[in-house]
């Protein structure tokens, strides 16, 4: 089967930084794609990762590892608005998204 | 500009109602997409057209009906709907179906069966 894994919630401080980590197993791989959605609105597109590695675009990160399954997306100087449910999807071998159930992320002053 | 929008955002209706839902995006993209998204639970796939073409249909119950009038537009026919089909129903379109192929979304509609 096609799973995903992804903590349900996390905590942190506002101006510090976290990741939040993603494992995956599926049948075929083309991809993976972080999403931000604040509660009540649609995703938002963060990032994308075919090759391993780190691709960083401002405040955010994200990197992936193939071999292993695993990516990971990086915030830095948190702040207040980036509290929200961050999704990590992965393109299977017939192009479709296989989505995780999210990451709530909480901010705290 | 990555702007796909959804028509309306806010829907009530009964459960004898026939109501559509529209979408609408001007990125020349040529796949798009229906998800159905319950709260707290990621994006399930309801329906993709490629090129105009319905190409995926995820075991959808009939009640809900696709339509694509040409590249720009999606409409999501809904009758004889069940209260748990309540959801937030989201629009996506992407340039096509292939790998590099990121997926916009639209702000949704928020349904409630009554």
């Amino acid at each position: 089967g096609q799973n995903i894994d992804q903590p349900t919630e996390m905590t942190a401080t506002e101006g510090a930084i976290v990741q939040i980590n993603c494992t995956y197993q599926t049948s075929g791989f083309n991809g993976l794609f972080w999403y931000q959605q604040h509660a009540g609105e649609a995703p938002t597109f963060l990032s994308y990762n075919v090759l391993d590695g780190l691709e960083e675009k401002g405040r955010f990160s994200s990197f992936l590892s193939r071999s292993k399954g695993y990516s990971y997306l990086l915030l830095k100087e948190l702040q207040m608005k980036d509290s929200a449910s961050y999704l990590c999807a992965v393109m299977d071998s017939n192009y479709q998204l296989i989505w995780g159930a999210g990451t709530k992320l909480i901010i705290k002053p | 500009d990555t702007e796909v929008t959804q028509t309306p955002k806010h829907l009530v209706m009964g459960m004898t109602n026939k109501k559509s839902l529209k979408c609408e995006q001007h990125m020349g993209h040529r796949a798009m997409y229906w998800y159905k998204q319950k709260a707290k639970k990621p994006p399930e796939l309801m329906f993709v057209y490629s090129y105009e073409k319905l190409s995926i249909n995820e075991s959808v119950p009939s009640r809900f009906s696709p339509e694509c009038p040409n590249s720009s537009l999606l409409n999501l026919h809904l009758h004889a709907l069940q209260p748990e089909d309540s959801a937030l129903y989201l629009c996506a379109s992407s340039q096509g179906t292939g790998h590099t192929d990121t997926q916009y979304f639209g702000p949704g509609t928020r349904l409630t069966v009554l």
